[in-house]
């Protein structure tokens, strides 16, 4: 089975800093899918980044880039210029491309803290 | 564009009972998925549903049950409330087609259940 793991329950990072939260996973499948999701307190979750197994490239969206790294089955996201807005639960998640299972499975979460 | 929409929003129960959570999906989504969210952990998978049948279950018992309605919109229904399911229930849809799956969900906001 699957598993992702978020070693950093918190993290804090001072306004237009950069802070990296780090995210491992277990799996046995070749193809997959890799995401960041934020959760803000309001409380809907909302997808930062997305991430193909099959592509090598690193993904990016504006500020949050993401360092992936295939055979350390290691997915951390970076995040420049921090901003106020940012502060949110963070959570790592892993997926199977297959049709018939489409659920995401998560980390705990990483609380981030922005300073101003 | 209509996003995923939750009722209700805030709910308490006493062990025992049954509740029944409600969804509607984002327009043009065919699939939703059921997530459970206790406090301080990340989202665990229940079930999902796809063309009004279940299409991939978590680690749920069956006392946790689910509808999808031909627009789309989704129950979950929990029946003999125990103390552990207080949490926050998200429901996120998604098109998916039974050949590709790109893992991306919409979520809402959630319910909360208390049980008491």
């Amino acid at each position: 089975a699957q598993t992702v793991t978020q070693s950093q329950p918190e993290m804090s990072v001072q306004e237009a800093e950069t802070v990296t939260l780090s995210c491992t996973y277990d799996t046995s499948e070749s193809d997959y899918y890799l995401f960041w999701y934020k959760q803000p307190p309001s409380r809907q979750m909302i997808l930062v980044i997305r991430q193909e197994a099959y592509k090598q490239q690193n993904a990016t969206e504006n500020r949050f880039s993401v360092n992936f790294q295939k055979a350390a089955k290691s997915f951390s996201l970076k995040i420049s210029d921090s901003q106020l807005g940012d502060a949110a639960m963070y959570f790592c998640a892993y997926s199977s491309p297959g049709g018939s299972q489409g659920n995401l499975i998560f980390g705990k979460g990483t609380k981030l803290s922005v300073k101003p | 564009e209509t996003g995923v929409t939750q009722s209700p929003t805030h709910l308490i129960k006493t062990r025992g009972q049954q509740v029944t959570l409600r969804c509607s999906s984002q327009s043009g989504h065919n699939t939703v998925s059921w997530y459970q969210q206790a406090l301080g952990q990340g989202p665990q998978f229940i079930f999902q549903y796809y063309r009004e049948e279940e299409n991939g279950r978590g680690n749920f018992p069956p006392r946790f049950s689910g509808l999808q309605f031909p627009n789309y919109s989704s129950e979950l229904n929990v029946n003999a409330l125990e103390l552990d399911d207080s949490a926050l229930y998200l429901c996120a849809s998604s098109f998916l087609t039974r050949t590709v799956n790109t893992g991306e969900l919409f979520f809402g906001e959630g319910s909360r259940l208390t049980v008491l």
